[in-house]
């Protein structure tokens, strides 16, 4: 158990639709970043917050969002879904980086399968 | 641009084999390293990670690396094959950043263990 929590664990929807996925990063931990993972297209960073701030962005197609909350967990709205957008969404987290021990070391949830249908 | 490259998307070794998995890195600056492992239906976990100390890298269930900046590499070795060693392996790469950084995988391979 990495401590990342991730829900829903599947979503199966429809093409058009919206859908929203939670991440509770591990505790003390200020950065959560996405990624997705599809047959296609691999492993792939979506985007990365920091402390509540946007710090990266990676492939994330415009109707894709995501924010932090003051909590520190994040959500990641999907919108205006596609087939091709069925794919394993992992959530990670990371400390400060203050110390070796830490540093860009990332934890990863389970993540959530999202089916689009 | 970076990237990270993973020779084979499919290795088959028998148990009690060596297992060697590869990994190549494209930067012009030396990132951090790091092979994830990823069970059927589970998410990622790190077995090892190289943060520029030593070179040789010990990780989690017998596994280990070794960094090679003249041939950018960072090769994962186990030395016997046990079948729950069965995965889809993931070698990693990111820099540094004070607030944490992106991670870039390879494409994956995946490690079949034949009894």
């Amino acid at each position: 158990d990495s401590g990342v929590t991730q829900t829903p664990k599947h979503l199966i929807t429809a093409t058009g639709q919206r859908v929203t996925l939670r991440c509770s990063p591990r505790s003390g931990d200020l950065s959560v970043y996405w990624y997705q993972q599809s047959l296609d297209q691999g492993l792939q960073f979506l985007i990365q917050y920091y402390n509540g701030e946007e710090r990266a962005k990676g492939n994330i197609l415009e109707r894709f969002s995501a924010q932090q909350f003051p909590d520190l967990h994040s959500e990641l709205n999907l919108s205006s879904l596609e087939l091709g957008d069925s794919a394993l969404y992992f959530c990670a987290s990371s400390g400060p980086g203050t110390s070796e021990r830490s540093y860009n070391e990332q934890f990863f949830g389970p993540g959530t399968r999202l089916t689009v249908l | 641009a970076q990237s990270v490259t993973q020779l084979g998307s499919h290795v088959s070794v028998s148990e009690g084999a060596l297992v060697l998995l590869r990994c190549n890195y494209s930067s012009s600056v030396p990132p951090y390293l790091f092979w994830y492992v990823q069970y059927p239906n589970q998410g990622l976990q790190l077995l090892l990670k190289y943060t520029s100390a030593a070179t040789l890298v010990k990780g989690i269930n017998g596994f280990e690396a070794e960094f090679k900046k003249s041939e950018t590499s960072f090769h994962l070795t186990k030395p016997s094959a046990h079948m729950s060693d069965a995965a889809e392996y993931f070698c990693a790469v990111s820099w540094r950043e004070t607030s944490g950084s992106r991670l870039t995988f390879g494409e994956g391979t995946q490690l079949t263990v034949n009894p």
